[in-house]
């Protein structure tokens, strides 16, 4: 069965600063990689995805990801960051099945909560 | 404008009284799941329905019920079984075709038990 884990519940970084928000996951065949973001009280936006292809990722908002197969890790960075940036971010995976369509269920790792110092 | 709406944005409910909450959506998805977010605990799966009249249990279940009668809409009942229904509920859809896993969210409904 297929897991994520975000190891880093929250991430204080001072603005205009770098970022890394980890993602490392488990599963036992190919999977699809996604990152969400969530600011407070609304639903789940999609920032990057990584399906086939370049491991580097690019996303909305300045965000890109690095997929790396051998680590089985997939994280979130940024060169520069803005109080806009405030937010809960979600990482998640799911199976590649037979016919190259995800299982029909993502999971969803436990969320990072980013928070930008002015 | 294309999306998911979700009603009511907040709902208070009494112990031992069913509740419903509503999704719908214009955006001819085929798929559409509910989710139970929790903090510290992330999005877990309750339900979802890749067809109409068909629907599959999510790794949380137990003490929901959902129906799916028409594409549009795939309400999800909180029954007086759930042992701890205070949470934030978010409803998501899936166009259907080759998989790329974006799903489409509403802005949540928060349900309190008082």
């Amino acid at each position: 069965a297929q897991s994520v884990t975000q190891l880093d519940s929250q991430v204080p970084v001072f603005e205009e600063a770098p970022v890394e928000l980890r993602c490392n996951y488990s599963s036992s065949v190919s999977v699809y990689l996604f990152w969400y973001v969530q600011y407070p009280n609304q639903g789940l936006q999609l920032l990057l995805k990584y399906l086939s292809g370049s491991t580097l990722v690019k996303g909305i908002n300045g965000f890109e990801a690095e997929f790396n197969k051998s680590q089985t890790s997939f994280h979130l960075r940024k060169p520069s960051v803005h109080i806009s940036d405030t937010a809960e971010y979600f990482c998640a995976v799911s199976e590649i099945g037979l016919t190259n369509f995800g299982n029909e269920k993502l999971t969803f790792g436990t969320g990072t909560r980013l928070t930008i110092i002015p | 404008d294309g999306g998911i709406t979700q009603s009511p944005k907040y709902l208070f409910r009494k112990e031992g009284q069913n509740v419903t909450l509503s999704c719908e959506q214009n955006l001819n998805h085929d798929a559409m799941y509910w989710y139970r977010q929790d903090p510290g605990q992330g999005l877990r799966l309750i339900y979802y329905s890749q067809i109409v009249n068909d629907f599959q249990k999510g790794d949380i279940a137990e003490g929901y019920s959902v129906s799916r009668e028409k594409k549009e809409s795939f309400p999800l009942t909180v029954t007086s079984a759930q042992k701890n229904p205070t949470a934030f509920y978010l409803c998501a859809s899936r166009g259907q075709g080759w998989y790329t896993g974006e799903l489409f969210f509403g802005e949540g409904s928060r349900l309190t038990v008082l």
